[in-house]
């Protein structure tokens, strides 16, 4: 197992471009969270899947922002319309159990994405 | 509102000396509560958690943090630094009958040699 991946580590794109980012979580984890994390602060909850499933979305996700788990497995966080307050770091995390928030995620490597 | 402060944005020490970072938690019923490292660049690594018992709890990398319900505090300490300790320190905690975690702002550990 090679933990949580995410792909691209780094997106560069013009405003009003449209980015698609990936993760992978843990295979058998059947829970997924995606966090942003703008410069000089801590993590913020975007939106958590169980399975294909999404629970939850933070009102920090504008309509601008979709995000799937279309098979339960791998997930996609779309920002269509980029702007520069969209530049951060996209951090997914994945989990086995409810109440995961309890004993811990475990973290991919995170997105930077940078808007020009 | 529930909330994870941590006072101390930047720190500096000398590699070799003792760390302590500071964590003050908001919501402490049963209070579960998480250390996490960040690397320039790179994702969160959990260092180590609380949950309840030994309020002594011992993580990865030689780190230590101790639970004082008394004080609602959750500090991470070290014995001697390393200079590959220079990173981004967060706290965090489960935010109240939900399964989002709540950080605080982090601590930037700077390590001189």
């Amino acid at each position: 197992d090679t933990g949580v991946s995410q792909n691209p580590r780094h997106k560069i794109t013009k405003r009003g471009q449209n980015v698609t980012f990936r993760c992978d979580p843990i295979s058998e984890h059947n829970r997924l969270y995606w966090y942003r994390q703008t410069l000089g602060q801590g993590p913020e909850f975007l939106t958590y899947f169980q399975n294909e499933a999404q629970l939850e979305k933070s009102r920090l996700l504008s309509d601008r922002f979709s995000a799937e788990r279309p098979k339960g497995s791998f997930s996609t966080l779309e920002i269509q319309r980029t702007e520069q307050g969209d530049s951060a770091m996209y951090l997914c995390a994945s989990s086995l159990s409810v109440a995961a928030a309890n004993y811990g995620y475990t973290f991919g490597s995170g997105t930077r994405l940078t808007v020009v | 509102a529930q909330s994870v402060t941590q006072p101390d944005i930047h720190i500096t020490v000398s590699e070799g000396a003792s760390l302590e970072l500071r964590c003050n938690y908001s919501y402490g019923a049963t209070p579960y509560l998480f250390w996490y490292v960040q690397s320039p660049g790179q994702g969160l690594q959990l260092l180590l958690k609380y949950f309840s018992g030994d309020t002594l709890v011992q993580g990865i990398k030689g780190f230590e943090a101790e639970f004082k319900r008394s004080q609602s505090s959750f500090n991470l300490r070290k014995p001697s630094v390393h200079w590959s300790d220079a990173a981004e320190y967060f706290c965090a905690e489960p935010l109240y009958n939900t399964d989002k975690l709540i950080f605080g702002t982090g601590t930037r550990l700077q390590v001189f040699p």
